[in-house]
Protein backbone atom coordinates (compact mmCIF):
# COMPACT_ATOMS: atom_id res chain seq x y z
CA UNK A 1 0.00 0.00 0.00
CA UNK A 2 1.31 3.39 -0.92
CA UNK A 3 2.68 5.38 2.22
CA UNK A 4 2.73 9.12 3.24
CA UNK A 5 6.17 9.49 5.32
CA UNK A 6 7.47 11.59 7.90
CA UNK A 7 10.38 13.31 8.96
CA UNK A 8 11.73 13.43 11.16
CA UNK A 9 10.45 10.39 13.59
CA UNK A 10 11.08 12.79 16.82
CA UNK A 11 12.09 16.57 17.14
CA UNK A 12 13.79 17.98 19.94
CA UNK A 13 13.02 21.67 20.42
CA UNK A 14 13.82 24.57 22.76
CA UNK A 15 10.88 26.92 23.15
CA UNK A 16 11.06 29.81 21.12
CA UNK A 17 12.69 28.08 18.48
CA UNK A 18 11.53 27.29 14.74
CA UNK A 19 11.01 24.20 13.63
CA UNK A 20 10.03 22.82 10.39
CA UNK A 21 8.16 19.14 10.17
CA UNK A 22 8.58 17.36 5.97
CA UNK A 23 6.27 14.94 4.97
CA UNK A 24 5.68 13.26 1.51
CA UNK A 25 2.57 12.64 0.61
CA UNK A 26 1.11 9.65 -1.98
CA UNK A 27 2.20 10.71 -5.35
CA UNK A 28 -1.11 11.14 -6.50
CA UNK A 29 -3.50 12.79 -4.52
CA UNK A 30 -4.00 16.41 -3.92
CA UNK A 31 -5.67 17.20 -0.52
CA UNK A 32 -3.13 17.48 2.14
CA UNK A 33 -3.57 17.89 5.89
CA UNK A 34 -1.68 18.16 9.27
CA UNK A 35 -3.87 16.96 12.88
CA UNK A 36 -1.74 17.16 16.59
CA UNK A 37 -1.89 14.38 19.18
CA UNK A 38 -1.22 16.06 22.22
CA UNK A 39 -0.27 13.20 24.25
CA UNK A 40 -3.59 11.39 26.46
CA UNK A 41 -5.82 13.54 24.47
CA UNK A 42 -7.89 13.47 20.74
CA UNK A 43 -6.23 13.82 17.72
CA UNK A 44 -7.64 17.45 16.48
CA UNK A 45 -7.35 18.93 12.56
CA UNK A 46 -4.85 21.67 12.14
CA UNK A 47 -5.10 22.37 8.50
CA UNK A 48 -5.76 20.97 5.00
CA UNK A 49 -4.31 22.54 1.38
CA UNK A 50 -5.36 21.90 -2.05
CA UNK A 51 -3.93 23.65 -5.61
CA UNK A 52 -1.44 25.02 -3.15
CA UNK A 53 -3.29 27.26 -0.54
CA UNK A 54 -4.75 26.88 2.50
CA UNK A 55 -8.67 25.05 2.40
CA UNK A 56 -9.39 25.22 6.13
CA UNK A 57 -7.78 25.77 9.48
CA UNK A 58 -8.52 25.52 12.87
CA UNK A 59 -8.71 28.08 15.68
CA UNK A 60 -4.92 25.80 16.71
CA UNK A 61 -3.57 27.25 13.37
CA UNK A 62 -2.44 30.65 14.66
CA UNK A 63 -0.05 33.14 13.12
CA UNK A 64 2.90 30.82 14.52
CA UNK A 65 2.28 28.12 11.76
CA UNK A 66 2.27 27.69 8.29
CA UNK A 67 2.02 25.17 5.73
CA UNK A 68 4.02 25.37 2.18
CA UNK A 69 4.13 22.84 -0.95
CA UNK A 70 7.74 23.94 -1.73
CA UNK A 71 7.92 21.55 -4.72
CA UNK A 72 5.78 18.85 -6.26
CA UNK A 73 6.49 16.10 -3.54
CA UNK A 74 7.05 17.73 -0.06
CA UNK A 75 4.16 19.59 2.33
CA UNK A 76 5.59 21.30 5.28
CA UNK A 77 4.55 22.68 8.58
CA UNK A 78 6.46 25.21 10.19
CA UNK A 79 6.06 26.40 13.66
CA UNK A 80 7.67 29.77 13.82
CA UNK A 81 8.32 30.04 17.56
CA UNK A 82 7.41 27.17 19.46
CA UNK A 83 6.08 26.80 23.11
CA UNK A 84 5.58 24.32 25.69
CA UNK A 85 1.72 23.66 24.32
CA UNK A 86 2.87 22.74 21.02
CA UNK A 87 4.92 19.34 21.92
CA UNK A 88 2.43 16.58 20.54
CA UNK A 89 2.46 14.14 17.65
CA UNK A 90 2.05 15.83 14.34
CA UNK A 91 0.62 13.93 11.81
CA UNK A 92 0.75 14.26 7.75
CA UNK A 93 -2.32 12.90 5.71
CA UNK A 94 -3.17 13.27 1.98
CA UNK A 95 -6.32 11.80 0.11
CA UNK A 96 -6.90 11.60 -3.59
CA UNK A 97 -9.89 13.24 -4.08
CA UNK A 98 -12.82 15.50 -2.00
CA UNK A 99 -15.48 12.77 -1.88
CA UNK A 100 -16.39 12.69 1.85
CA UNK A 101 -15.83 8.59 1.44
CA UNK A 102 -12.89 9.03 0.04
CA UNK A 103 -9.69 7.38 2.63
CA UNK A 104 -7.37 9.65 4.12
CA UNK A 105 -3.75 8.00 4.89
CA UNK A 106 -1.48 9.02 7.54
CA UNK A 107 1.63 9.28 8.11
CA UNK A 108 3.49 7.83 11.39
CA UNK A 109 3.74 11.19 12.53
CA UNK A 110 6.55 13.86 14.34
CA UNK A 111 6.77 13.49 18.03
CA UNK A 112 8.08 17.22 18.54
CA UNK A 113 9.30 18.10 21.96
CA UNK A 114 9.47 21.56 23.36
CA UNK A 115 11.67 22.05 26.29
CA UNK B 1 -21.40 18.46 24.42
CA UNK B 2 -18.68 16.90 22.83
CA UNK B 3 -18.30 16.80 19.05
CA UNK B 4 -17.73 12.93 19.19
CA UNK B 5 -17.98 11.42 22.19
CA UNK B 6 -17.12 7.87 23.09
CA UNK B 7 -16.61 5.65 26.37
CA UNK B 8 -13.01 5.77 26.98
CA UNK B 9 -12.99 2.65 28.46
CA UNK B 10 -10.94 0.44 28.71
CA UNK B 11 -12.53 -2.61 27.83
CA UNK B 12 -11.01 -6.23 29.37
CA UNK B 13 -12.35 -8.69 27.24
CA UNK B 14 -11.04 -12.37 26.89
CA UNK B 15 -10.48 -13.92 23.74
CA UNK B 16 -13.07 -14.93 21.53
CA UNK B 17 -15.61 -12.55 23.31
CA UNK B 18 -17.80 -10.04 21.43
CA UNK B 19 -17.82 -6.26 22.40
CA UNK B 20 -19.25 -3.56 21.63
CA UNK B 21 -18.09 0.02 20.76
CA UNK B 22 -20.70 2.97 20.92
CA UNK B 23 -20.43 6.89 19.69
CA UNK B 24 -22.47 9.72 19.55
CA UNK B 25 -21.91 12.81 17.62
CA UNK B 26 -23.09 16.32 17.78
CA UNK B 27 -23.17 18.03 14.05
CA UNK B 28 -25.87 16.92 12.30
CA UNK B 29 -24.37 18.05 9.04
CA UNK B 30 -21.78 15.83 9.28
CA UNK B 31 -21.11 13.76 5.88
CA UNK B 32 -19.25 10.49 6.71
CA UNK B 33 -18.52 8.48 9.16
CA UNK B 34 -15.62 6.40 10.57
CA UNK B 35 -14.16 4.03 12.58
CA UNK B 36 -10.30 4.03 13.06
CA UNK B 37 -7.53 2.07 14.94
CA UNK B 38 -4.39 3.47 16.48
CA UNK B 39 -1.99 1.22 18.46
CA UNK B 40 0.05 3.11 20.93
CA UNK B 41 1.96 6.27 19.68
CA UNK B 42 1.02 4.96 16.29
CA UNK B 43 -0.88 7.08 13.03
CA UNK B 44 -4.66 6.65 13.25
CA UNK B 45 -5.49 3.35 10.34
CA UNK B 46 -8.83 3.28 8.92
CA UNK B 47 -11.00 0.52 9.81
CA UNK B 48 -13.92 1.01 8.32
CA UNK B 49 -16.13 3.94 7.03
CA UNK B 50 -19.95 3.07 8.36
CA UNK B 51 -23.11 3.51 6.63
CA UNK B 52 -26.87 3.68 7.65
CA UNK B 53 -27.28 0.49 5.75
CA UNK B 54 -24.78 -0.54 8.14
CA UNK B 55 -21.86 -2.83 6.67
CA UNK B 56 -19.88 -5.28 7.76
CA UNK B 57 -15.95 -6.06 7.10
CA UNK B 58 -14.93 -10.12 8.58
CA UNK B 59 -15.32 -9.79 12.00
CA UNK B 60 -16.10 -5.95 12.29
CA UNK B 61 -19.99 -4.84 12.18
CA UNK B 62 -20.37 -0.76 11.85
CA UNK B 63 -24.01 0.83 11.97
CA UNK B 64 -24.80 4.50 11.79
CA UNK B 65 -28.02 6.01 13.19
CA UNK B 66 -28.46 9.54 11.52
CA UNK B 67 -31.36 10.45 13.51
CA UNK B 68 -29.76 9.88 16.84
CA UNK B 69 -26.69 10.94 15.71
CA UNK B 70 -25.54 7.22 17.28
CA UNK B 71 -22.40 5.35 15.75
CA UNK B 72 -21.82 1.90 16.97
CA UNK B 73 -18.98 -0.80 16.02
CA UNK B 74 -19.26 -4.56 16.55
CA UNK B 75 -16.05 -7.11 17.12
CA UNK B 76 -17.12 -10.59 17.48
CA UNK B 77 -14.52 -13.33 18.32
CA UNK B 78 -12.00 -11.20 19.54
CA UNK B 79 -8.65 -11.82 19.18
CA UNK B 80 -5.36 -11.04 21.05
CA UNK B 81 -4.06 -8.80 18.09
CA UNK B 82 -7.74 -6.63 18.09
CA UNK B 83 -5.95 -4.67 21.56
CA UNK B 84 -6.11 -1.16 20.52
CA UNK B 85 -7.64 2.08 20.89
CA UNK B 86 -10.94 2.61 18.74
CA UNK B 87 -11.62 5.85 16.93
CA UNK B 88 -15.16 7.14 16.33
CA UNK B 89 -14.24 9.54 13.55
CA UNK B 90 -16.91 11.88 11.78
CA UNK B 91 -15.98 14.03 8.36
CA UNK B 92 -17.60 17.74 8.61
CA UNK B 93 -16.06 18.94 5.59
CA UNK B 94 -17.99 19.26 2.70
CA UNK B 95 -18.60 17.29 -0.71
CA UNK B 96 -15.96 18.38 -3.33
CA UNK B 97 -14.07 19.95 -0.50
CA UNK B 98 -11.02 18.98 1.78
CA UNK B 99 -12.10 16.51 4.92
CA UNK B 100 -12.15 17.90 7.85
CA UNK B 101 -12.03 14.49 10.54
CA UNK B 102 -13.36 15.09 14.10
CA UNK B 103 -11.77 12.38 15.99
CA UNK B 104 -13.93 10.90 19.38
CA UNK B 105 -10.84 10.77 22.34
CA UNK B 106 -10.81 6.82 21.22
CA UNK B 107 -12.21 3.62 23.15
CA UNK B 108 -9.45 1.74 24.67
CA UNK B 109 -9.78 -2.24 23.97
CA UNK B 110 -7.95 -4.77 25.78
CA UNK B 111 -7.72 -8.55 24.59
CA UNK B 112 -6.85 -11.05 27.18
CA UNK B 113 -6.06 -14.63 27.08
Amino acid sequence: EPEVTQTPSHQVTQMGQEVILRCVPISNHLYFYWYRQILGQKVEFLVSFYNNEISEKSEIFDDQFSVERPDGSNFTLKIRSTKLEDSAMYFCASSRDGTTNEKLFFGSGTQLSVL
Amino acid sequence: RKEVEQDPGPFNVPEGATVAFNCTYSNSASQSFFWYRQDCRKEPKLLMSVYSSGNEDGRFTAQLNRASQYISLLIRDSKLSDSATYLCVVNIGLTGTASKLTFGTGTRLQVTL
